[in-house]
């Protein structure tokens, strides 16, 4: 059962402008993370951002933050200020606590920056 | 601190050889992890290793394999390659591979059976 959705299609986003990445995901262990990575067409999967399942507060970092509606199942990134460097696939991932340390990824979302 | 490192970067075999790729974790960290990406399938758990241990194991015939040495470098291993191996194999690492711990990952190796 595929525990992580990305139904996204391909985005164009202005430079300058925030962007907003879906991601759902299923569990029924209480205790998880959710990770967002970026990978560029170099491949190299990069990582942006954690949110634990028991964290109070949306994590943010840099231009990066996550939206975590934990009653919704729901963990999106928010990509402020959009730079031409972040035009990649996005991927969010999560992994069980407890169970193993496996990453599951979703398909991914394409985003494309424009001048 | 270096990241992870892999290689080779590219490779290119024929179907029935067999392939070998090695990962260099990040220093200090003990877990390596192995997935696939393919178009068809995305990014795919093949396994993990801690301290020369496969801890945890993908969904993935035999003819996959790895091992881990003392010092935490990994290889893995693909027999009898098949068409659909065809893939970007990307290595990851982290410190103990349990909580909450970020997986870093390396550049990859694309691999192209022909």
């Amino acid at each position: 059962a595929q525990k992580i959705t990305q139904t996204q299609p391909g985005m164009f986003v202005q430079e300058k402008e925030a962007v907003t990445l879906d991601c759902t995901y299923d569990t029924s262990d209480p205790s998880y993370g959710l990770f967002w990575y970026k990978q560029p067409s170099s491949g190299e999967m990069i990582f942006l951002i954690y949110q634990g399942s028991y964290d109070q507060q949306n994590a943010t970092e840099g231009r990066y933050s996550l939206n975590f509606q934990k009653a919704r199942k729901s963990a999106n990134l928010v990509i402020s200020a959009s730079q031409l460097g972040d035009s990649a696939m996005y991927f969010c991932a999560m992994r069980e606590i407890g169970g193993n340390n496996r990453l599951a990824f979703g398909k991914g979302n394409q985003v494309v920056v424009i001048p | 601190k270096a990241g992870v490192t892999q290689t080779p970067r590219y490779l290119i075999k024929t179907r029935g050889q067999q392939v070998t790729l090695s990962c260099s974790p990040i220093s200090g960290h003990r877990s390596v992890s192995w997935y696939q990406q393919t178009p068809g399938q995305g990014l795919q758990f093949l396994f993990e290793y801690f301290s020369e241990t496969q801890r945890n194991k993908g969904n993935f015939p035999g003819r996959f394999s790895g091992r881990q040495f003392s010092n935490s470098r990994s290889e893995m291993n693909v027999s009898t390659l098949e068409l659909g191996d065809s893939a970007l194999y990307l290595c990851a690492s982290s410190l103990t591979g349990t909580d909450q711990e970020t997986q870093y990952f390396g550049p990859g190796t694309r691999l192209l059976v022909l």
